[in-house]
């Protein structure tokens, strides 16, 4: 899988909980992606990097931060679970702009 | 693993005939493109991709094809087998502020018949 470790794979949790899932790569890529997916809906993006400490936010920001304090680790914290965030996330890595992006094998997060 | 497609767009081909996958893509401004395959409970994992300087790219029984004029893209798959069965997405890789976005769409079923 391309260098990629997702922790945790499968993760239930109660509403109102913080959560934090980890994302870690040994391909020294400069790009990493949190994306989640849900029936109907594709892979929509969360947050991304381009760099350490270098953050953006995607289209589905709300009620997820991100941190990336070196060049192998992207953590996406929900700060407090709530229902909607029951989901599939997975984390991608990519070495620039113009090459594919390579994805880790998912984590299935369940809130209750 | 869970299904992710349950609402997706779907084709059904039948085994040895030739598969076509669309995908309209949003932004003007996006210069690569990129075709994934996932199966069920797994990450998706890269076929092919292609550059906006490109009109078409070809690889082992795919075949990608670009119109920027009206915003496509198409996946051919030759010689549609079992094992192709999976759902596919479209990736644009287009600019955000100093990075680069890579959106996905919505995703197509392809369910390979005997």
């Amino acid at each position: 899988d391309a260098g990629i470790t997702q922790s945790p794979r499968h993760k239930v949790t109660e509403t109102g909980t913080p959560v934090t899932l980890r994302c870690h790569q040994t391909e020294n890529h400069r790009y990493m992606y949190w994306y989640r997916q849900d029936p109907g809906h594709g892979l929509r993006l969360i947050h991304y990097s381009y760099g350490v400490k270098d953050t953006d936010k995607g289209e589905v920001s709300d009620g997820y931060s991100v941190s990336r304090s070196k060049t192998e680790d992207f953590l996406l914290t929900l700060e407090s679970a709530t229902s909607s965030q029951t989901s599939v996330y997975f984390c991608a890595i990519r070495r620039d702009v113009n090459t594919e992006a390579f994805f880790g094998q998912g984590t299935r997060l369940t809130v209750v | 693993g869970e299904s992710v497609g349950l609402h997706l767009p779907t084709l059904s081909v039948q085994e040895g005939d030739n598969s076509i996958i669309n995908c309209a893509y949003s932004n003007s401004a996006s210069d690569y493109f990129i075709w994934y395959k996932q199966e069920s409970g797994k990450g998706p994992q890269f076929i092919i991709d292609i550059r906006s300087n490109m009109d078409k790219r070809q690889g082992q029984r795919v075949t990608v094809l670009l119109n920027k004029t009206v915003k496509h893209l198409s996946l051919q798959i030759a010689a549609t087998q079992p094992g192709d069965s999976a759902v596919y997405f479209c990736a644009e890789s287009r600019p955000s502020g100093s990075a680069r976005q890579l959106t996905f769409g919505s995703g197509t079923q392809l369910t390979v018949l005997p």
